[in-house]
């Protein structure tokens, strides 16, 4: 079975520039979460949908920041404009909701912001 | 969500079984304890979760104290494939309430 779909997988743009990141998730998984992992800060928790709505927001940043989920099998996460502060590793999972599923995440995207 | 406590790093020799504890004494009644873990550069992996009860499963086991307040992660025959940082969360995971909190979590290293 395909896995978490994140694309690109490394992006490397100068700041200003609008960045969109892309995912899919698991077939079947209503949950989607995106993250963001940074040697400062680790992992977090930017936004999560359930059954394409946006359920918890209270990570993102800020207002550069948007995340979108138009249907099942498809999920954007835009910082515009970018900063050199949002360089990272991005990953997205998916899950099962109704409680207590686990979380399978993608191999995430490495964002480099110049 | 409650917080936990991990030790920054453990080492363990390949075949042997590694032990992780995790501190969790503030947790809550309908708080669950995962564990996840991540191998460089990839995405974390789900191991197990639990309430109360011990769980094992193809991965590792859990054993959960009975006052809840702690638990260890026991991966039964160590390989240097689980070389990682291994996550132990704790959270309601209910619907509306999906989110997990990451800590710094402990890195394992498995010894040849």
């Amino acid at each position: 079975d395909a896995g978490v779909i994140q694309s690109p997988r490394h992006e490397v743009t100068e700041m200003g520039q609008e960045v969109t990141l892309r995912c899919k998730p698991i077939s079947g998984h209503n949950s989607l979460f995106w993250y963001r992992q940074t040697m400062m800060r680790g992992l977090e928790l930017l936004i999560y949908f359930n059954n394409n709505v946006p359920i918890d927001d209270s990570g993102m940043p800020e207002d550069r920041f948007s995340a979108k989920m138009p249907n099942a099998s498809f999920s954007t996460l835009k910082i515009q404009p970018s900063e050199p502060r949002d360089s990272a590793v991005y990953f997205c999972a998916s899950s099962r909701s109704g409680g207590r599923q686990p979380q399978h995440f993608g191999d995430g995207t490495r964002l480099s912001i110049l | 969500d409650a917080k936990t406590t991990q030790p920054t790093s453990m080492d363990c020799a390949e075949g042997r079984a590694a032990n992780l504890p995790c501190n969790h004494s503030t947790i809550s009644g309908n708080e669950y304890v995962y564990w996840y873990r991540q191998i460089h550069s990839q995405g974390p992996q789900y191991i197990i979760h639990g309430l109360k009860n011990n769980e094992t499963n193809e991965m590792a086991s859990l054993i959960i104290t009975e006052d809840r307040k702690s638990s260890t992660l026991i991966l039964p025959h160590a390989t240097l494939r689980d070389t990682a940082v291994y996550y132990c969360i704790v959270s309601p995971a209910n619907f509306g309430n999906e989110k997990l909190t990451f800590g710094t979590g402990t890195r394992l290293t498995i010894i040849p």
